[in-house]
């Protein structure tokens, strides 16, 4: 069946510094891929997502680019804040009123 | 725009006591509606989808059910709860449609954070 894999967790980096969670996936066909961000105490929030192979999606300085080949959507910034700081989920879907595949989230915290 | 509220943001039951969580979604018409379940250090599990009042479909079986009675309205129950069914249970909705250009992202609630002792 599909799934997703994310890098453990945590992550730790200053203020200012480059950001890459991995993400891989393993599914037929071609999904559409996306990035949840989840603050503490709080639901599931879209950051951002692509719809087919070599899609680039980008929101609040956050990017992740859909690579078919390697089966990867990792996501990135280049310079973090401390406001970042929350749990990075990763997941797919086949079609629209399905289930969204989820990885296991990756806890970034950034210090000042 | 779409909004979503689930109720209540906390809840402390006993083992053996009934559970009624209620899921809201206003701004829009026929969505489907999902429950997820994230216990403490794992990902996010479907519990149940639908895509129509009445329409109930389950991922995993256990001791909860859901009923949607309204539209817009989802709601999970248990008649018995287990310390196992701790967690934290959110809510979802995605714009339902057919064929291309129907976007397959879902929108999540806030959330219930249950702990059963």
């Amino acid at each position: 069946g599909d799934s997703v894999t994310q890098m453990e967790g945590p992550v730790t980096l200053s203020e200012e510094a480059c950001l890459t969670i991995n993400c891989t996936y393993t599914a037929t066909g071609y999904p559409s891929l996306f990035w949840y961000v989840q603050y503490p105490g709080e639901g599931l929030q879209l950051l951002l997502k692509a719809t087919k192979a070599d899609d680039k999606g980008s929101n609040k300085g956050f990017e992740a680019t859909y690579r078919k080949e390697t089966t990867s959507f990792h996501l990135e910034k280049g310079s973090v804040q401390v406001s970042d700081s929350a749990v990075y989920f990763c997941a797919l879907s086949h079609q629209a009123g399905t289930a969204l595949i989820f990885g296991k989230g990756t806890t970034l915290s950034v210090s000042s | 725009s779409q909004t979503i509220h689930q109720w209540p943001a906390t809840l402390v039951q006993p083992v053996g006591s009934p559970l009624s969580l209620e899921c809201t979604v206003e701004g829009t018409s026929n969505p489907n509606l999902y429950w997820y379940r994230q216990a403490a250090g794992r990902g996010l599990q479907l519990l149940f989808y639908s895509v129509g009042i009445g329409q109930i479909s389950s991922e995993v079986p256990q001791n909860l059910s859901a009923s949607r009675p309204q539209d817009r309205q989802f709601i999970l129950s248990s008649k018995k709860l287990l310390l196992s069914d701790s967690g934290f249970y959110l809510c979802a909705w995605s714009p339902r449609g057919a064929g291309t250009g129907v976007p397959y992202e879902q929108y999540f609630g806030p959330g219930t954070r249950l702990t059963v002792t």
